[in-house]
């Protein structure tokens, strides 16, 4: 069982479209982390929110966490070809801080 | 600043075969965790070590093992390899133990093929 479910799994969508992409778990996390992918490569961290109930956006991307911080979701606005990846969440347990857990992640596909 | 670095970035081994994975870390970070990741799915963690000690594992049997230099840099060992090794292996930095609230820094992974 995955601790941390990632929906949709694959997500193909035409430029300048919007979407959201969700991270849901049944455990609490003191803190999660967003993280993108490209092929052959490292992910690479978005953004890390803490405070159930934090908004915070980073250009035309808005990562929300939940208000029991056992969820986040992730809304990207006039989704551009640049924005084609691999969307990771990852979540740190307060019992395990030393472990990030992550989830299977959201293809997402952004054709011009 | 220095990133994190990995090396090989390929490599092919052949079932039973040994294999070692490096990594540098990211300049100013004294923790280095190390994830398996298969094609389609996410990161599993398999170990991480802070001060040149292993602190945490995941679900990985003993024939994954690591060290830490006094560098900070370290390696991830994989004795008989079997064909479900074959992955990313990925390397991550942090300062401290859970970095800033689990902030993770990856290099950009060794590609492992066991035929």
């Amino acid at each position: 069982t995955q601790l941390l479910e990632q929906s949709p799994q694959f997500l193909s969508i035409q430029e300048g479209e919007n979407l959201t992409v969700y991270c849901n778990s049944s455990s609490v996390f003191s803190s999660l982390q967003w993280y993108r992918q490209e092929p052959g490569e490292g992910p690479v961290l978005l953004v890390t929110v803490v405070t159930g109930g934090e908004v915070k956006k980073l250009k035309r991307l808005t990562f929300q966490f939940g208000d029991a911080r056992k969820d986040s979701s992730l809304h990207i606005t006039a989704a551009q070809p640049g924005d084609t990846g691999l969307y990771l969440c990852a979540g740190t347990l307060h019992t395990n801080a030393g472990k990030s857990t992550f989830g299977d992640g959201t293809t997402l596909t952004v054709k011009p | 600043e220095t990133g994190v670095t990995q090396s090989p970035t390929h490599l092919i081994k052949t079932r039973g075969q040994q294999v070692t994975l490096r990594c540098s870390s990211q300049s100013g970070h004294n923790t280095v965790s190390w994830y398996q990741q298969a094609l389609g799915q996410g990161p599993q963690f398999i170990f991480q070590y802070y001060r040149e000690e292993e602190n945490g594992r995941g679900n990985f049997p003993p024939r994954f093992s690591g060290l830490q230099f006094p560098n900070y840099s370290s390696e991830l060992n994989v004795n008989a390899l079997e064909l479900d090794d074959s992955a990313l292996y990925l390397c991550a930095s942090s300062s401290g133990l859970a970095g800033v609230w689990g902030e993770l820094f990856f290099g950009e992974g060794s590609r492992l093929t066991v035929l």
